[in-house]
């Protein structure tokens, strides 16, 4: 079993819908959180991160972790064509090196 | 600001060769991180160096090593080249080891043939 789930998709929705994109994981230890955002033949680009449980808001985006059940989302509203992309969950333990494990990415399609 | 800058962008080597991969961070960034990109694998982290020393290392054979110098900047080397080492290396900066924030440069395609 991978420490980190998450659905590979691919995910399709139409412009202006609400995006819902999640992840699952089994180590208790992880304490940050992050959703990348990848384009095709780009690096990872950071979009979010957290620490704590609860909401973050940034724009369209909302993180949202809820660690009792080991359970992180990303919520993209109003999405747009250019949201179209690969969006990876990442996460690592408090403390120590730079070490991310991240989720096997969710290919994601908005269509005008 | 310049970003992460990985070079070359891109790579193909023949089995059994060796290569060497480079990554400039941010300026002011002190923690470089490798990870190697699969679609079957996806995103796996190979090391992370922090002031010329290794910090962690992740679940890959000793072909993998890697540097850091003085300036920060980073290299890689894969020795005896295999196929299955055909994948996107990407490189992460971070301020510093135990900052949050990595940032990642475009990667290095590499294609063994």
């Amino acid at each position: 079993q991978k420490e980190v789930e998450q659905d590979p998709g691919p995910l399709s929705v139409p412009e202006g819908a609400i995006v819902s994109l999640n992840c699952t994981y089994s180590n208790s230890a992880f304490q940050y959180f992050m959703w990348y955002r990848q384009y095709s033949r780009k690096g990872p680009e950071l979009l979010m991160y957290t620490y704590s449980s609860g909401n973050k808001e940034d724009g369209r985006f909302t993180a949202q972790v809820d660690k009792s059940s080991k359970y992180i989302s990303l919520f993209i509203r109003d999405s747009q064509p250019s949201d179209s992309a690969t969006y990876l969950c990442a996460m690592r333990w408090w403390g120590g090196a730079q070490k991310l494990v991240f989720g096997q990415g969710t290919r994601l399609t908005i269509n005008p | 600001k310049a970003g992460v800058t990985q070079t070359p962008r891109y790579l193909i080597k023949t089995r059994g060769q060796q290569v060497t991969l480079s990554c400039s961070p941010i300026s002011g960034h002190r923690s470089v991180s490798w990870y190697q990109q699969t679609p079957g694998q996806g995103l796996q982290f190979l090391f992370e160096y922090f002031s010329e020393t290794q910090r962690n290392k992740g679940n890959f054979p000793g072909r993998f090593s890697g540097r850091q110098f003085s300036n920060s900047r980073s290299e890689m080397n894969v020795s005896t080249l295999e196929l299955g080492d055909s994948a996107l290396y990407l490189c992460a900066s971070s301020l510093g080891s135990g900052d949050t924030e990595a940032f990642f440069g475009q990667g290095t395609r590499l294609t063994v043939v």
